[in-house]
């Protein structure tokens, strides 16, 4: 199984929509959850930290789920603009250390 | 808004050569990393620094990387006899505080090996 999952895609939505993403974590003693966005050849900017009690920014909701590892994000009244792909990144554990781990992301197509 | 920079945008090398890449973090972080991204393929962690060390490095930082913090603003990525697969994407990044807080990434520096 590996480290952490995403289901790459293509989420093909209408604008207006309501679309959310799953990222699966295979080690319970993971920390620290992020999303990221990453535009085509370009660097991955951060969307927002990730927590148990979840949290939103405008559009955007992500949650946690210990219980069952996976981390989710959601995103409402999608925007072309939103067009992207999606990583999450779990901190897994490593020899004492956490390691920053990405999924190979999840593409999103917004279209009119 | 602070950002990270990154230097050069593109740097094509031959096969065996030594190579710099070079990173401007947000000027009160503390935390530095190096992430590689073959193309088409996950962002993939290399290194992390804090403190003038180095804290956590994954297997593909073998002997071959290095990282130092020459000054008080550059952080830089050696590759010493680069070969084929080192062609990547390479993306430095910077936190103010520890691993569990966000990472602010550079453009990148595409690298191209002969």
């Amino acid at each position: 199984r590996k480290e952490v999952e995403q289901d790459p895609g293509p989420f093909n939505v209408p604008e207006g929509a309501t679309v959310a993403f799953n990222c699966t974590y295979s080690n319970s003693a993971s920390q620290s959850f992020f999303w990221y966005r990453q535009d085509c050849r370009k660097e991955p900017k951060l969307l927002m930290s990730v927590y148990s009690s979840g949290n939103e920014d405008g559009r955007f909701t992500a949650q946690l789920n210990r219980a069952s590892q996976y981390i989710s994000l959601l995103i409402r009244d999608s925007k072309l603009s939103d067009s992207a792909t999606y990583l999450c990144v779990v901190n897994i554990p490593l020899g004492g250390s956490y390691i920053p781990t990405f999924g190979r992301g999840t593409s999103l197509i917004v279209h009119p | 808004e602070p950002e990270v920079t990154q230097t050069p945008s593109h740097q094509v090398t031959q096969m065996g050569q030594e190579v710099i890449l070079r990173c401007v973090p947000i000027s009160n972080h503390l935390y530095f990393y190096w992430y590689r991204q073959i193309l088409g393929q996950k962002v993939e962690f290399l290194v992390s620094f804090y403190n003038n060390e180095i804290s956590e490095k994954s297997e593909i930082f073998d002997d071959q990387f290095s990282v130092e913090r020459p000054d008080g603003s550059n952080f830089t990525l050696k590759i010493r006899s680069t070969k084929l697969e080192d062609s990547a994407m390479y993306f430095c990044a910077s936190s103010g505080r520890d691993r569990s807080y966000e990472q602010y990434f550079g453009p990148g520096t595409r690298l191209t090996v002969t």
